[in-house]
């Protein structure tokens, strides 16, 4: 079935230790986005990329970089985590850019712990 | 300023009565609204979807509603599964390039025998 998957579900990094986590489509989509999310909280919106194209959103903090080499993977980095990056990070996809009928398709998540 | 309002914040029912969450806008110009259900520890699954033109959708035993003039939304849970015990999440989109969705904060639904 072609779906979105996030490898580790389950991350565990010490304070100030750089950490990748990482998301793969078979849906063949042009955008993949990050995002993050804080328990009861909706999920926040951190970057996307329109095929190589990057768009970070505003208050993103440097602390968080984002690669895509190819078309099928999207890589989340972040360069010094502190307790406040624990979170659910999810990887989503589109078939095109716009808010306007492209239905965004969510990974299940990896569920980030920083001791 | 854009946001998406959902109520209750949590919900507890026996398995098989019928609720209904909503989800209050004010977000323009909008484009479509979308229901999600986010199993915990889950990524959210999308349960349907509406245009400024749609008024009423259903998937299964889930019916949502769209009032675009009032900025309300409604998702009705018919003869609810222990399964369905989760947090559903409004999502309006904005009417422009980019990737402009408003989340709510969802409501949690728990679902009793």
């Amino acid at each position: 079935d072609a779906m979105v998957i996030q490898n580790p579900r389950y991350q565990v990094t010490q304070f100030g230790k750089p950490v990748t986590l990482s998301c793969s489509q078979t849906l063949n989509h042009n955008v993949m986005y990050w995002y993050q999310q804080k328990s009861s909280q909706a999920p926040k919106l951190l970057f996307h990329y329109y095929d190589k194209d990057f768009n970070n959103e505003a208050d993103t903090p440097d602390n968080f970089q984002s690669r895509r080499p190819n078309t099928s993977f999207c890589f989340l980095d972040i360069r010094s985590p502190g307790l406040g990056d624990a979170a659910m990070y999810l990887c989503a996809t589109s078939r095109g850019q716009g808010s306007i009928g492209h239905e965004q398709y969510f990974g299940p998540g990896t569920r980030l712990t920083v001791t | 300023k854009n946001q998406v309002e959902q109520s209750p914040q949590s919900l507890i029912i026996l398995e098989g009565k019928n609720c209904t969450l909503q989800c209050n806008y004010t977000v323009s110009p909008f484009s479509n609204l979308r229901w999600y259900k986010q199993d915990t520890g889950r990524g959210p699954v999308s349960l349907t979807i509406m245009t400024f033109s749609e008024n009423t959708k259903s998937n299964g035993r889930y019916t949502a509603t769209l009032d675009a003039d009032t900025k309300q939304s409604s998702l009705h849970i018919t003869a609810s599964q222990l399964s369905d015990s989760a947090s559903y999440i409004c999502v309006v989109s904005h009417r422009q390039a980019g990737t402009a969705l408003i989340f709510g904060k969802g409501t949690t639904l728990s679902v009793s025998s």
